[in-house]
């Protein structure tokens, strides 16, 4: 079956700093890659996506790269903000399912300090 | 924008008690799901639904069951709430069908005493 591992927290940092999170996935077939975002007391909303492999998903400072040849989907930004601060998970939906089930990771909080 | 939104957002229940969750949202979604997430262990799926009166079961259904007798609204029933199901309880919904994009509601963080 499918399944997602990231690294577990928290990442804690400076601001300004740079951040790196890990995962990687199982699955069958063409997977499609999200990571997620969890503010404090709020539901998770998309981050980024990939579809397919090579892909680079970003946005608001934050990039990750589909890699195949590492099942690998690492988030990165390079000057991270106290804002920043949440939780943060990769998921994947795997290739060809007609439903939109998606495989979440354990999550990885950050928290970024002035 | 979409707006998914929980019937509330902290609930305190005896064991035994039966639960209601509510969740509604206002974009005519077709696919709704009901998660879990707890420390640790993440976001696992109870029960998902594609359809109206349709559900289909996730990763962990035992001791739950879900209603969705409308498009917009989709119930997570605990039919006898166990300490074991204190948990913080999201709601999600899709379209169209095999998207990726899910909007979640802000949770419910229940507690069973």
């Amino acid at each position: 079956g499918n399944s997602v591992t990231q690294m577990e927290g928290p990442v804690t940092l400076s601001e300004e700093a740079f951040l790196t999170i890990n995962c990687t996935y199982t699955a069958t077939g063409y997977p499609s890659l999200f990571w997620y975002v969890q503010y404090p007391g709020e539901g998770l909303q998309l981050l980024l996506k990939a579809t397919k492999a090579d892909d680079k998903g970003s946005n608001k400072g934050f990039e990750a790269t589909y890699r195949k040849e590492t099942t690998s989907f690492h988030l990165e930004k390079g000057s991270v903000q106290v804002s920043d601060s949440a939780v943060y998970f990769c998921a994947l939906k795997g290739g060809g399912s007609g439903y939109s089930t998606l495989t979440f990771g354990k999550g990885t909080m950050l928290l970024v300090s002035p | 924008d979409v707006k998914v939104t929980q019937s509330s957002r902290y609930l305190v229940k005896r064991t035994g008690e039966k639960v209601f969750l509510e969740c509604v949202q206002d974009m005519d979604h077709e696919n709704m799901f009901w998660y879990r997430q707890d420390p640790g262990l993440g976001l696992r799926l109870i029960y998902f639904s594609y359809d109206v009166k349709m559900k289909e079961k996730g990763d962990i259904p035992e001791g739950y069951s879900v209603s969705r007798e409308k498009k917009e609204r989709f119930s997570l029933i605990l039919e006898s709430a166990s300490t074991n199901q204190t948990s913080m309880y999201l709601c999600a919904s899709s379209f169209p069908p095999g998207s990726y994009e899910q909007y979640f509601g802000p949770g419910t963080r229940l507690t069973v005493t």
